[in-house]
């Protein structure tokens, strides 16, 4: 079956340090792949996607690249603010109209 | 309009009350989808429909009743829930063909009393 893993969280960190939150997945197929965000209190927002291997996602600073050798699909952003605190959560999709499976997600703080 | 709406976003119901949770979209979405989340887990599947017809049961009890009126709206009725029942419950709505994801909703925060 799907299934997405990623890293624990809570994940703290200062504002404008670098972020890499760690996803890797097992899928039959060949999967899309989602990174959602949460922010407290809200639904999911839609951060990025990729359909393909080597393809990369971005989005409000925001990538993460399908690495289909490592069956990977790592966030990273390169200086995060307080704004970006929120659950992030990674997602494949394989088929028609089907299952999104999610991650446990990880939760990201962001101090100043 | 790129919006899926939910409505009511709170809603506190005992555990006799007949009560209905409603979802919009208007963005020529022919999937809908509802789900359930628990606090601090990720979303679970519950039911797809697929051009107005049910196509995936996640094996959800009977108390929860999903009803797709036409290719815009998406309704979940509730009955004689249990306080377990209690969650933020989504719905989402996305082109059939894969890969583009979903477009999810704010959600309603039920509380079952």
């Amino acid at each position: 079956g799907n299934s997405v893993t990623q890293m624990e969280g809570p994940v703290t960190l200062s504002e404008e340090a670098f972020l890499t939150i760690n996803c890797t997945y097992t899928a039959t197929g060949y999967p899309s792949l989602f990174w959602y965000v949460q922010y407290p209190g809200e639904g999911l927002q839609l951060l990025l996607k990729a359909t393909k291997a080597d393809d990369k996602g971005s989005n409000k600073g925001f990538e993460a690249t399908y690495r289909k050798e490592t069956t990977s699909f790592h966030l990273e952003k390169g200086s995060v603010q307080v704004s970006d605190s929120a659950v992030y959560f990674c997602a494949l999709l394989t088929g028609t109209a089907s299952k999104l499976t999610f991650g446990t997600g990880t939760r990201l703080q962001v101090t100043l | 309009d790129t919006e899926v709406t939910q409505t009511p976003k709170h809603l506190v119901m005992g555990m006799t009350n007949k009560k209905s949770l409603k979802c919009e979209q208007h963005m020529g979405h022919r999937a809908m989808y509802w789900y359930k989340q628990k606090a601090k887990k990720p979303p679970e599947l519950m039911f797809v429909y697929s051009y107005e017809k049910l196509s995936i049961n996640e094996s959800v009890p009977s108390r929860f009743s999903p009803e797709c009126p036409n290719s815009s709206l998406l309704n979940l009725h509730l009955h004689a829930l249990q306080p377990e029942d209690s969650a933020l419950y989504l719905c989402a709505s996305s082109h059939v063909d894969r890969g583009v994801g979903y477009t999810f909703g704010s959600g309603t925060r039920l509380t079952v009393v």
